[in-house]
């Protein structure tokens, strides 16, 4: 079942807005990946985290590794159309047995 | 490069077809994975090939049938599928271990009719 909990659920936004996201779990996690979906794309790859406390850009996000190992969070800054999509948040359990465990994505739009 | 490619990209079938999907990729990953997503849901696990062998089935039902042929390529046979089976089909890769960072393929867009 799920494990992982993602909010907002989803965010509209103007163009140039800063934007937060967040996972959080009850276990602990020794991945955290984020990835964005286009509509009928295969989720990207935006940032991986490995270690708790982990703080990692790329680009215009922003996305850390909570020090607890139970939560992560992502945000873009100055959002442009393009970030349009569905972002997840997904990682591994501790015995997940290659299993990823998903967030129920967060859907952004961005109005100009 | 982080490329994992996926043919074909919509596919259309009844429900007494056989087709099947195809996934490759050139990264040197020696683990393979099948997902099925339906719409604004996350993908949902349904294979997992390590090292060519198949390593987790997640209960899926046998009108779905995976096949690793090599170490690039990764093959989903479908027979007699279902509408409800109607979904994108996605591909994925890792490095090595099961643990190792997960990338997906543009998937392919199933209809069964």
């Amino acid at each position: 079942g799920q494990q992982l909990n993602q909010s907002p659920q989803s965010m509209f936004i103007q163009e140039g807005e800063d934007v937060s996201m967040n996972c959080t779990s009850s276990s602990i996690f020794n991945t955290w990946l984020w990835y964005k979906q286009d509509p009928g794309e295969g989720p990207v790859l935006l940032i991986a985290l490995y270690k708790a406390g982990e703080l990692t850009s790329n680009g215009r996000l922003t996305a850390q590794f909570g020090i607890t190992r139970k939560d992560s969070f992502l945000n873009i800054s100055a959002s442009i159309p393009s970030d349009v999509g569905i972002y997840f948040c997904a990682g591994h359990l501790t015995d997940s047995w290659g299993k990823l465990q998903f967030g129920a994505g967060t859907q952004v739009v961005v109005t100009p | 490069d982080t490329e994992v490619t996926q043919t074909p990209k919509h596919l259309v079938m009844g429900m007494t077809n056989k087709k099947s999907l195809k996934c490759e990729q050139h990264m040197g990953h020696r683990a393979m994975y099948w997902y099925k997503q339906k719409a604004k849901k996350p993908p949902e696990l349904m294979f997992v090939y390590s090292y060519e062998k198949l390593s987790i089935n997640e209960s899926v039902p046998s009108r779905f049938s995976p096949e690793c042929p090599n170490s690039s390529l990764l093959n989903l046979h479908l027979h007699a599928l279902q509408p409800e089976d109607s979904a994108l089909y996605l591909c994925a890769s890792s490095r090595k271990t099961l643990t190792d960072t997960q990338y997906f393929g543009p998937g392919t867009r199933l209809t069964v009719l």
